[in-house]
């Protein structure tokens, strides 16, 4: 069964709005990273959280990794449409080996 | 090589027909792992290599599905008397070390049993 949830499962953005993805858990993670896949495309690694509450930007990107490390969040802000594609995070679950467990991602799609 | 390798990018196969899936790591990447995706969904974990020791099978759906890497590098994804239900983009990854760093992927091959 799926142990890592990603809501929303879509996401339509108008060019230039933020918009947040949160990625939760009712386990506790060892650490959560952040994948982007691109429409036809494959998953590329875009960051790794490691530390309760880290909080890491990458240019319009804010990922950031709950207290309790059972949930991250990944911020977008003012969206282009560079930014079109599914967003997955996947998390290393101690009780589940030495593997990452991909949640369902978030499909962005933006409105130029 | 710069990235991951696999091969062949499409397959379509008849349901019975069985069919072998190769991933070509970066060179020197310790782990190696098989994922499935089926459309519009995420990745699904199938098993996980340390080198040439295959340390986590249990993501494999069936015993029609068996993967090696018998020296420590290449990676072969065999699927026997392929189903309908195979069908899926089947994905390679491989990285330094499992738990530190984060996966490269390959472009996937996407299987069609017909």
């Amino acid at each position: 069964g799926q142990q890592v949830m990603q809501i929303p499962q879509y996401q339509h953005v108008q060019e230039g709005e933020d918009f947040t993805t949160y990625c939760n858990s009712s386990t506790t993670l060892s650490n959560i990273q952040w994948y982007k896949q691109r429409p036809g495309g494959h998953p590329v690694f875009l960051i790794q959280l490691v530390k309760s509450g880290e909080v890491k930007k990458q240019k319009r990107l804010t990922f950031q990794f709950g207290e309790a490390k059972k949930n991250s969040s990944l911020h977008i802000t003012a969206t282009q449409t560079t930014d079109v594609g599914t967003y997955f995070c996947a998390a290393l679950i101690k009780a589940a080996g030495n593997k990452l467990t991909f949640g369902g991602g978030t499909r962005v799609l933006v409105k130029p | 090589g710069a990235g991951v390798s696999q091969s062949p990018r499409y397959k379509v196969a008849k349901r019975g027909q069985d069919v072998a899936l190769r991933c070509d790591p970066i060179s020197g990447h310790v782990s190696l792992f098989w994922y499935q995706q089926a459309l519009g969904q995420g990745p699904e974990f199938l098993t996980y290599f340390q080198n040439e020791a295959q340390l986590d099978k249990s993501g494999l759906p069936s015993d029609r599905f068996f993967a090696e890497r018998p020296e420590g590098s290449v990676s072969t994804l065999k699927i026997q008397r392929t189903q309908q239900e195979d069908s899926a983009v089947y994905l390679c990854a491989s990285s330094p070390h499992a738990v530190t760093y984060g996966y490269t992927f390959g472009s996937g091959t996407r299987l069609t049993v017909v």
